[in-house]
């Protein structure tokens, strides 16, 4: 069955911490793998993209790795700040056309 | 460019009224989406558009729901009739492509529709 979990469900850190979000999949065939950032109240906004040839792709603070070969993927977020607080999403493309989608994580960073 | 920009921002309305939500994609951009977001079922794709024409309708939940891009800068989203469980937060999107290396999908602010 073509799934995408995230763990954990949420998480509380405190500001300046490092945190690792996790994204399991069993999409096949794969296409690509897709981490959004979505603050309260608005649209989702891509963080990464990487296809089955990518081991990790960094954005600012946000790194993200992938293995195809585990169809596993995360995301670290580095020296965490306030405004990391937020749903973080994975998305996996399955085949040409098929977004599979996970519930997300909801990162709370205290100060 | 302003982004992609949805209307309205809220809707409130009775169950049985018919609604409608807009969206305005980025220019030049060839893929559309309309998603749902709920707290209980997170967020899901409803349908996508490629060059106006509907790719993947498979998400949209039943016959009420219907989506229509007579143009590259312009679809909609219908619910006739709406229910109280068609609450949620729709959003639209936009891509240059699918599954290319560079595509980035863009979202809009969506509209909260809340039908009592």
């Amino acid at each position: 069955k073509n799934q995408v979990e995230q763990s954990p469900q949420s998480l509380i850190i405190l500001e300046g911490k490092n945190c690792t979000l996790q994204c399991n999949y069993t999409v096949s065939p794969f296409s690509n793998l897709r981490w959004y950032k979505q603050d309260t109240g608005r649209g989702p906004v891509s963080l990464t993209i990487m296809t089955f040839s990518e081991n990790t792709k960094s954005n600012g603070r946000y790194t993200a790795t992938l293995d195809a070969d585990t169809k596993q993927s995360s995301l670290h977020i580095t020296a965490s700040q306030l405004s990391d607080s937020a749903s973080y999403i994975c998305v996996v493309t399955r085949g040409y056309n098929k977004l599979i989608f996970g519930a997300g994580t909801r990162l709370a960073v205290h100060p | 460019d302003a982004g992609v920009i949805q209307s309205p921002r809220h809707e409130v309305t009775e169950m049985g009224q018919e609604v409608t939500l807009r969206c305005k994609p980025i220019s030049g951009h060839d893929y559309l989406f309309w998603y749902r977001q709920t707290m209980m079922r997170g967020l899901e794709l409803l349908i996508y558009f490629n060059n106006n024409v509907p790719i993947d309708d498979s998400g949209m939940p039943e016959d009420r729901f219907s989506a229509k891009m007579p143009n590259a800068s312009f679809s909609t989203l219908k619910i006739q009739p709406s229910e109280p469980r068609d609450s949620a937060v729709y959003f639209c999107a936009s891509s240059l492509a699918l599954i290319a290396y560079q595509e980035t999908q863009y979202f809009g602010p969506g509209t909260r529709l809340l039908v009592l």
